[in-house]
């Protein structure tokens, strides 16, 4: 199994809901990580997970909160967002974190299209 | 600080010539450079990387990519353009110091019938 998954496709929210996206990958990789992808712009990084402990978070606003329950999942809750928020979530994957194995490409999903209302 | 560089928003070439698509990069150490393409709607997908060795690198679906030190350049190649080469495509470097993948701000590559 080569690939990354992720659900839902697509998600609309009000900015009072509570909802959750999910990312799975069973190709043994121990880095995870969330990208948001505005419409014609490059991914930017969210939160990086290595080992199931969070090792980079850029900066990003509490409403998102990621959660690795284990070493093939990878959770991203959220909360009280904001119109702005809409974008493409990315889910990545890659073998290692460590120094000598930053070479590794990462391994993507098709991403979650968030629409918040 | 790592950065690459995509001076092109947009390419266009016509199917059956090749295509180029510039990159350049800057880093403090050894480059790790990959090519990332995105169809529309669709997450990213891994073309090929350069880290070591041959300075021509071959990858997925015909691309290759020429690693330049002189020039800092890791532009991305393909002998004949096919129309569903048409996409979104990012250079990106990796920065060894931490995890992170730095990406350009991408090139929309157009191939005309």
């Amino acid at each position: 199994d080569t690939e990354v998954t992720q659900t839902p496709k697509h998600l609309v929210m009000g900015m009072t809901n509570k909802k959750s996206l999910k990312c799975e990958q069973h190709m043994g990789h121990r880095a995870m990580y969330w990208y948001k992808q505005k419409a014609k712009k490059p991914p930017e990084l969210m939160f990086v997970y290595s080992y199931e402990k969070l090792s980079i978070n850029e900066s990003v606003p509490s409403r998102f909160s990621p959660e690795c329950p284990n070493s093939s999942l990878l959770n991203l809750h959220l909360h009280a967002l904001q119109p702005e928020d809409s974008a493409l979530y990315l889910c990545a994957s890659s073998l290692s974190t460590s120094g000598r194995s930053s070479y590794n490409e990462q391994f993507f999903g098709p991403g979650t299209r968030l629409t918040v209302l | 600080a790592q950065s690459v560089a995509q001076p092109e928003d947009q390419v266009n070439v016509a199917e059956g010539n090749p295509l180029t698509v510039k990159c350049t990069y800057s880093v403090s150490g050894n480059p790790y450079l990959f090519w990332y393409v995105q169809y529309p709607n669709r997450g990213l997908q891994f073309l090929l990387k350069y880290i070591t060795g041959d300075n021509l690198v071959k990858g997925s679906y015909g691309f290759e990519a020429e690693f330049n030190k002189s020039q800092t350049s890791f532009h991305l190649k393909k002998p004949s353009a096919l129309v569903s080469d048409s996409a979104l495509y990012f250079c990106a470097v990796r920065d060894s110091e931490d995890d992170k993948i730095i990406f350009g701000k991408g090139t929309r590559l157009h191939i005309l019938p």
